[in-house]
């Protein structure tokens, strides 16, 4: 079965620095790979998806994410943290249903 | 446009109570989901359908039951409920899979926060 493993539960960042969070993957077969985000109190949001187009996928919020087959790797980053950034993130994998990684809080520092 | 709508959104239940979670989405999506989000779990997926009286199991489906008996509905309920199952509940719905993939965007309702005590 599929799986993803975020690195790090917590991720702290100082505002206008590059955001690194960690995402790898499990699967048997070429995956669909994904980052979502979630605001307090709020359902989560997709940020960017894989779909074996491109290696290198852009999202939204100057969020980017490079797929890479030989690290199963999926890692999401950002050149320049921004305030309205902190908020959990999450990684998931798709071959059938959806599974999702346990999280990454980001917070950012002024 | 209202997209994915949970109700109710926070609910208290005594142990061995009966409840139903109620899931609506008018984005006409074939694929509907149940999740549970629990502290340093990330969301695990409980049932799931892939259309109209069809429903399937997740990771975790012990203690739940979920109906699809309309399109745009998806009920998750609980027959007795658990302290265990105190956690904060997420419905999601999509357009389907190509290929037997899941290749699409999942659309989150809000959530429904339930505290067994």
């Amino acid at each position: 079965a599929q799986s993803v493993t975020q690195l790090g539960s917590h991720v702290s960042v100082s505002e206008g620095a590059l955001v690194l969070l960690r995402c790898n993957y499990s699967s048997s077969v070429p995956p669909y790979l994904f980052w979502y985000v979630q605001y307090p109190n709020q359902g989560l949001q997709l940020l960017l998806k894989y779909t074996s187009a491109a290696t290198l996928v852009k999202g939204i919020n100057g969020f980017e994410a490079e797929f890479k087959k030989s690290e199963t790797s999926f890692h999401l980053t950002k050149p320049s943290a921004h305030m309205s950034d902190a908020a959990e993130y999450f990684c998931a994998v798709s071959v059938g249903d959806m599974r999702f990684g346990a999280g990454t809080r980001l917070t950012v520092k002024p | 446009n209202a997209g994915v709508t949970q109700t109710p959104k926070f609910r208290v239940l005594k142990t061995g109570q009966s409840m139903t979670l109620l899931c609506a989405q008018d984005m006409n999506h074939e694929y509907m989901y149940w999740y549970r989000q629990d502290p340093g779990m990330g969301l695990r997926l409980i049932h799931y359908s892939v259309g109209e009286g069809t429903t399937a199991k997740g990771e975790v489906p012990d203690g739940y039951n979920v109906s699809r008996l309309k399109k745009q509905n998806f009920l998750l309920g609980l027959e007795s409920a658990a302290p265990s199952q105190t956690s904060v509940y997420f419905c999601a719905s999509s357009f389907g899979t190509s290929g037997g993939l899941n290749t699409g965007e999942l659309f989150f309702g809000e959530g429904s926060r339930l505290t067994v005590l």
